[in-house]
This record gives C-alpha cells, sequence and structure tokens, in this order.
C-alpha cells in the first residue's frame, strides 16, 4: 500500500543555518505530496503542495521539491529563524483513495536564538 | 475567525467512561476528518466523513464510534475510554479532488483518560 516515511524526528539548527528534511514515499501512483507544519499549541497547516515531478513549490522562504527517480521528497529552507521552530509534517495523497491523506511521523525543528 | 473550531479543549475522563468530541466546520466542505497525533507515530487517520450521514472508518478505528449529522458538525465518540486513547485528537476539513487538496485542522482536543 501507499506510504509515507519520515525519518528525522528532531532537527536544531541555529539561526541562518540551511535546512533540509527528507521524506521518501511509495505509491504506484502519480503522488500528490505536502509539506504541513505545526506550531506550538495548534493545528497543523498547510505550507507547500507539489504535484509535479521537479518543479519546485514556495512559500515563506521554504521550497519543497520531489525527485520520481529516487522517490523523495524534501523540504528546504536557506536560512532559517527562530520564529520556524515547529513540526514539519510530510503528507501524501493516497493513490487509491484520493479522499485519504498518508502523514509522515513529523520531524520537531528547534531554531537556537 | 477560525473555520474549524473543536470542543472541548481539553479533556479528563476515566477509564470505562463515554467520551464524545465534537468538531463544527464554516468552510462547507464535504469531507471530514478525525487524526490522533501521538509522539513517534504522527497522525493517524481515525474516521472520516464524505458528507452528512456518512462516515468511514481510517486506519486505526477500534474502539471510535463517529457521527456526521450535518455538513458542519462531526464528532467522535468513544463507548468506553481506555488509557491508551490518551492523545491529541485532531478535526480537519477539506475538498479533495476539486484542485485543492488542503485539509484545514481545527486547533485539537487533548485527552486524558485516567
Amino acid at each position: 500500500g501507499d506510504s509515507v516515511i519520515q525519518m528525522q524526528g528532531q532537527v536544531t539548527l541555529s539561526e541562518n543555518d540551511f535546512l533540509f528534511i527528507n521524506c521518501t514515499y511509495s505509491t504506484t501512483g502519480y503522488p500528490t505530496l505536502f509539506w504541513y507544519v505545526q506550531y506550538s499549541g495548534e493545528g497543523p497547516q498547510l505550507l507547500l503542495q507539489v504535484t509535479t515531478a521537479n518543479n519546485k513549490g514556495s512559500s515563506r522562504g521554504f521550497e519543497a521539491t520531489y525527485d520520481k527517480g529516487t522517490t523523495s521528497f524534501h523540504l528546504q529552507k536557506t536560512s532559517v529563524q527562530e520564529i520556524d521552530s515547529a513540526v514539519y509534517y510530510c503528507a501524501m495523497r493516497e493513490d487509491t483513495n484520493a479522499y485519504k491523506v498518508i502523514f509522515g511521523k513529523g520531524t520537531h525543528l528547534h531554531v537556537l536564538p | 475567525e477560525a473555520a474549524v473550531t473543536q470542543s472541548p479543549r481539553n479533556k479528563v475522563a476515566v477509564t470505562g467512561g463515554k467520551v464524545t468530541l465534537s468538531c463544527n466546520q464554516t468552510n462547507n466542505h464535504n469531507n471530514m476528518y478525525w487524526y490522533r497525533q501521538d509522539t513517534g507515530h504522527g497522525l493517524r487517520l481515525i474516521h472520516y466523513s464524505y458528507g452528512a450521514g456518512s462516515t468511514e472508518k481510517g486506519d486505526i478505528p477500534d474502539g471510535y464510534k463517529a457521527s456526521r449529522p450535518s455538513q458542519e458538525n462531526f464528532s467522535l465518540i468513544l463507548e468506553l475510554a481506555t488509557p491508551s486513547q490518551t492523545s491529541v485528537y485532531f478535526c480537519a476539513s477539506g475538498l479533495p479532488g476539486t484542485g485543492n487538496d488542503t485539509q484545514y485542522f481545527g486547533p485539537g482536543t487533548r485527552l486524558l483518560v485516567l
């Protein structure tokens, strides 16, 4: 079945560091991939959606791309700030059931001032 | 104005008791979802609904029931609560298949089962 694997449970960076979070996916169809961000005390919210391989999505200084050859997709930001501290989830719409989205386990980003 | 609201925001229940978590959305979305969030597991889908009167099992439905009496409201029911159901529960709404796949989440309900 479809799956999303997000290995990095916790990432600690200093302000202005480069951020790179990677996920891998498994599906038999054409994936629609997402990155959600969850700030402390809030529900998750959509950060980026990527639907075409090798095309970048961008929002709030974050960029996301996916590589169909390696079935991986990643989120990056050139220079993180303390306000970016949050949990980041990669997610994929299920191919056999378009009503369902599969979430990774989340990466807790802690940015030190 | 918040489009997805949840009540209560915090709940303490006793083992074996009945718990009802409520969700209301003003997005006019057909689809609504209940997830639970646990450290090490991320977000896991419990039940979802295509519209008023429908409920579907998600990936971890055991021990939970759902009810969608109207377009706006979607409830999650724990008939016999257990300590393993201590978690943070999120409701979401969305319109998949329309070109906008975004799910809009509520602020969450923190449930502690003693």
